[in-house]
């Protein structure tokens, strides 16, 4: 168990909706990643936060946004869904956001877009 | 950005036998290299990583080399195991803000 805690861990969802993804850090972590697995693309990056801010950007599409809460815990939007939005959604966590910190992953979200 | 280049794709080995996964990376900023180990229906697991102070690190059956010059890092594991059959990830971090990971390598030990 790394430590990280994702919710939910499967969604099954319509086209066109929009869905929210749940993150809890290790306890004791500031940064928070965000990433999407799918068969065809790897492991592709989409935000990190930095205890509250916004410190990096990725691949991530306008329909997806998300924020990291006082308590530390982030969320992960996705909104107007799309079939291709299927994949798996992982959030890792680390103690800060030096470059050679460890980060730890969660067990991920199954998304299914219906 | 960092490109990170890992091979094989696939790799299968008996029991006992050595496997060995290669990556490449291209920003020679990234000055630390984690290995993760990803189980069916799991998270990526950190089974090991290096800093680019260090040209090995080990961990019992697990070793990782690292070439600074050649811009590539290798996972080692001795005496494999069914239970090392997973798909391993190798990574690169530039800037701390993200890791850039390579495609994967899918590990079947046969019994």
């Amino acid at each position: 168990d790394s430590g990280v805690t994702q919710t939910p861990k499967h969604l099954i969802t319509a086209t066109g909706q929009r869905v929210t993804l749940r993150c809890s850090p290790r306890s004791g972590d500031l940064s928070v990643y965000w990433y999407q697995q799918s068969l065809d693309q790897g492991l592709q990056f989409l935000i990190q936060y930095y205890n509250g801010e916004e410190r990096a950007k990725g691949n991530i599409l306008e329909r997806f946004s998300a924020q990291q809460f006082p308590d530390l815990h982030s969320e992960l939007n996705l909104s107007s869904l799309e079939l291709g939005d299927s994949a798996l959604y992982f959030c890792a966590s680390s103690v800060d956001s030096r470059r050679d910190t460890e980060a730890f992953f969660g067990q991920g979200t199954r998304l299914t877009v219906v | 950005g960092e490109n990170v280049e890992q091979h094989p794709s696939t790799l299968s080995v008996q029991e006992g036998d050595s496997a060995v996964i290669k990556c490449t990376y291209s920003d020679s900023a990234s000055n630390y290299f984690p290995w993760y180990k990803q189980e069916l229906g799991k998270g990526p697991q950190l089974i090991i990583d290096i800093r680019s102070n260090v040209g090995e690190k080990k961990d019992q059956r697990i070793a990782v080399t690292l070439n600074k010059t050649a811009k590539h890092f290798s996972l080692h594991i001795t005496e494999t195991q069914p239970e090392d059959s997973a798909v391993y990830f190798c990574a690169a971090s530039p800037t701390g803000n993200q890791f850039y990971f390579g495609t994967g390598t899918s590990l079947t030990v046969i019994p």
